[in-house]
């Protein structure tokens, strides 16, 4: 596609339960990002995948988040048990190769109530 | 870890006046981006400087690297309207991966006509 697309584009949920957010680069890039948002902040990082392997997943909060790309092309965020705190604007990003200009998608606002 | 820190929080322009924000790492930095995101989307590029003491200019957008690679500005001269937005400066630290870009609080622009 044209950007990087990511599904779906809002998502409510009851705590407790276990949610998937999907990300959908653009083709060719190599390296995907995850960060996620909250009002007034600047995106937190992660975790970032070079190809299909995590190169850095130091940015994830705890294990009931995991990621994974298993083609080197879409990536599945998934977070078990979630918690009213988990709420917030998950970003996913792709470059060509790391660390140059990211092309970010419009995001996944998770809401868990 | 690594902080990014961005003042001001806010800033207010008058429509044709200049103003500078600024981004301060805690520690060096292995080259940084700056992204603009406007209310309700995604952040976008602008631009990724590396060298110490780069000075790259876009138009009315003047972006500096310091000498240390510790900080960073951005200056807009003559603001439009359409310069409304929350800019982020974003950097992998030195000692981090080159994919784990940490992102900045940004600077909120609000311009009056």
């Amino acid at each position: 596609g044209a950007g990087v697309s990511q599904t779906p584009s809002n998502k409510v949920t009851e705590k407790g339960k276990y949610v998937e957010l999907r990300c959908d680069p653009i083709s060719g890039h190599t390296a995907l990002y995850w960060y996620r948002q909250s009002l007034g902040q600047g995106p937190e990082f992660l975790i970032y995948f070079q190809g299909t392997g995590a190169a850095d997943d130091s940015g994830l909060p705890n294990d009931r988040f995991f990621a994974v790309r298993p083609e080197g092309s879409v990536s599945t965020l998934k977070i078990q048990r979630t918690e009213r705190g988990d709420s917030a604007v998950y970003l996913c990003a792709s470059s060509l190769v790391r660390n140059t200009e990211a092309f970010f998608g419009q995001g996944t606002r998770l809401t868990v109530v | 870890g690594q902080q990014v820190m961005q003042i001001p929080q806010y800033q207010h322009v008058q429509e044709g006046e200049d103003f500078t924000t600024y981004c301060n790492s805690s520690t060096t930095l292995s080259n940084i981006q700056w992204y603009k995101q406007r209310p309700g989307g995604h952040p976008v590029f602008l631009i990724q400087l590396v060298k110490s003491g780069e000075v790259k200019k876009q138009k009315r957008l003047t972006f500096q690297f310091g000498e240390a690679k510790k900080n960073s500005s951005l200056h807009i001269t003559a603001t439009q309207t359409t310069d409304v937005g929350t800019y982020f400066c974003a950097g992998p630290g030195a000692t981090d991966s080159w994919g784990k870009l940490q992102f900045g609080a940004g600077t909120q622009v609000v311009v009056t006509p």
